[in-house]
């Protein structure tokens, strides 16, 4: 079946380090693959989405490529800031309807 | 603009009661989903809704019943609460349900069972 595999978190940075979350995922067919980020308190908000393979997705100086050689999407940021510090989701969307499958989540701190 | 909107935002129950939770969105979407979130295991999707007067169940169904009141209503029922049913509970909704669309988010209502 499909799946998302997720670094296992938590990741603490200082701020302006280089961020990375490795995501990987099974699935049949093409799927669409996403980023979803979970700041305290609130929902999950859509951060990039690609939809098929060597696309990359950004949106606030992160970005991912979907590599369907190696199965993967990994979230990358040049400099991150304190105002990233969330929880970051990898999402697969397949099968003719918009059901989200979720990796476990990466908890990302990062320290002035 | 409100976006989704759930309610409560956080529950205690006891083994064995019922409650509903509540979601509202206001953006003129044809699909509403629930989702459960548990440590380390990210959401799962318990049902989802692809219009007005259709539902239908997705990865964790058992125990739970949803219903589409209108356009703008998708209210997930537990019928005897369980300690596993503790969880943060999501609703989402989406313009058609399009695999590339973007899901928007409420912000989650925390459920305990005790």
């Amino acid at each position: 079946g499909n799946s998302v595999t997720q670094m296992e978190g938590p990741v603490t940075l200082s701020e302006e380090a280089f961020l990375t979350i490795n995501c990987t995922y099974t699935a049949t067919g093409y799927p669409s693959l996403f980023w979803y980020v979970q700041y305290p308190g609130e929902g999950l908000q859509l951060l990039l989405k690609a939809t098929k393979a060597d696309d990359k997705g950004s949106n606030k100086g992160f970005e991912a490529t979907y590599r369907k050689e190696t199965t993967s999407f990994h979230l990358e940021k040049g400099s991150v800031q304190v105002s990233d510090s969330a929880v970051y989701f990898c999402a697969l969307s397949a099968g003719g309807y918009n059901k989200l499958i979720f990796g476990a989540g990466t908890r990302l701190a990062v320290h002035p | 603009n409100a976006g989704v909107t759930q309610t409560p935002k956080f529950q205690v129950l006891k083994t064995g009661q019922s409650m509903t939770l509540q979601c509202a969105q206001d953006m003129n979407h044809n699909s509403m989903y629930w989702y459960r979130q548990d440590p380390g295991m990210g959401l799962r999707l318990i049902y989802y809704s692809a219009s007005e007067g259709t539902t239908d169940k997705g990865e964790v169904p058992n125990g739970y019943n949803v219903s589409r009141l209108n356009k703008r209503e998708f209210s997930l029922r537990l019928e005897s609460a369980a300690p596993s049913q503790t969880s943060v509970y999501f609703c989402a909704s989406s313009g058609s349900g399009g695999v590339d669309e973007k899901l928007f988010f409420g912000s989650g209502t925390q459920l305990s069972v005790l």
